[in-house]
C-alpha cells in the first residue's frame, strides 16, 4: 500500500523557492517523514527528516502540518543542480533495520 | 557522512555471462546491506536484504539463483548476476546500514552500477 502521495512532476525557476508537497494521511504516531532525492544516474541522497516539528538544515526545510497528514519540502533557492527526483518516505524508527521503500517521487525540473 | 562505493560504475557484457557487482562501506561497518534495481524512468525496487554472515533475504519475484548475494564481511557485499540476459540490463544500487539501530539517515547509498547486457 502506498503510504505517500506526491505530484509526478514540478517545475521551478532557478533562484526561486521549490515547494514539494507530500500527502501521508495515514501516517502513524511513531512514523517519521523522510525526504531523499536522486539525481539522474546516481544513488539516492538523504535530505532531511522530521516527526512533527518543522526542521531545517543546510539543504532544505521540512514543514509538517499540525495533523501530520501532509508535509512540504522547501528548497529555498533552487539551482540547476537541484534537478532530481524527490522521494517522500514515512517510516517508524523500529523499522530502522529494514530497507527504505521508494514510491514514484516527484521529478523537479529547475530551469534558468 | 558515511560513504558507500560500488564497483564497477558501469559494465557491458554479453548475454549468458555472469557479472559481479561490489558494494563497500568505506568508513563504517555495515551489518546489513540492501540491493535495489532501477529500470529507466521507474523508481528503485528492493531486490534483497543482505546480512553479514547469513543468507540474503530476497523480495518476492526476485530469483535467488539468478541474483547471488554474498555478504562475507562487514564492509563488502557482492551481487552476481548469473547468465545475464538483456532484460537484466538495469541500474543496480546498494545501500548500507549503520549498525546503530534507530539512527536517522542510517542508510547510505552507493552511486549505482549501470549494467548493459548485449
Amino acid at each position: 500500500d502506498a503510504k505517500t502521495t506526491q505530484p509526478p512532476s514540478m517545475d521551478c525557476a532557478e533562484g526561486r523557492a521549490a515547494n514539494l508537497p507530500c500527502n501521508h494521511s495515514t501516517i502513524s504516531g511513531n512514523e517519521y517523514v523522510y525526504w531523499y532525492r536522486q539525481i539522474h544516474s546516481q544513488g539516492p541522497q538523504y535530505i532531511i527528516h522530521g516527526l512533527k516539528n518543522n526542521e531545517t538544515n543546510e539543504m532544505a526545510s521540512l514543514i509538517i502540518t499540525e495533523d501530520r497528514k501532509s508535509s512540504t519540502l522547501i528548497l529555498p533557492h533552487a539551482t540547476l543542480r537541484d534537478t532530481a527526483v524527490y522521494y517522500c518516505i514515512v517510516r517508524a524508527n523500529d523499522q530502522a533495520g529494514t530497507a527504505l521503500i521508494f514510491g514514484k517521487g516527484t521529478t523537479l525540473s529547475v530551469s534558468s | 557522512g558515511a560513504v558507500v562505493s560500488q564497483h564497477p560504475s558501469w559494465v557491458i557484457c554479453k548475454s549468458g555471462t555472469s557479472v559481479k557487482i561490489e558494494c563497500r562501506s568505506l568508513d563504517f561497518q555495515a551489518t546489513t546491506m540492501f540491493w535495489y534495481r532501477q529500470f529507466p524512468k521507474q523508481s528503485l525496487m528492493l531486490m534483497a536484504t543482505s546480512n553479514e554472515g547469513s543468507k540474503a533475504t530476497y523480495e518476492q519475484g526476485v530469483e535467488k539463483d539468478k541474483f547471488l548475494i554474498n555478504h562475507a564481511s562487514l564492509t563488502l557485499s557482492t551481487l552476481t548476476v548469473t547468465s545475464a540476459h538483456p532484460e537484466d540490463s538495469s541500474f543496480y544500487i546498494c545501500s548500507a546500514r549503520l549498525p546503530t539501530s534507530g539512527q536517522y539517515n542510517e542508510q547510505f547509498f552507493g552511486p549505482g552500477t549501470r549494467l548493459t547486457v548485449l
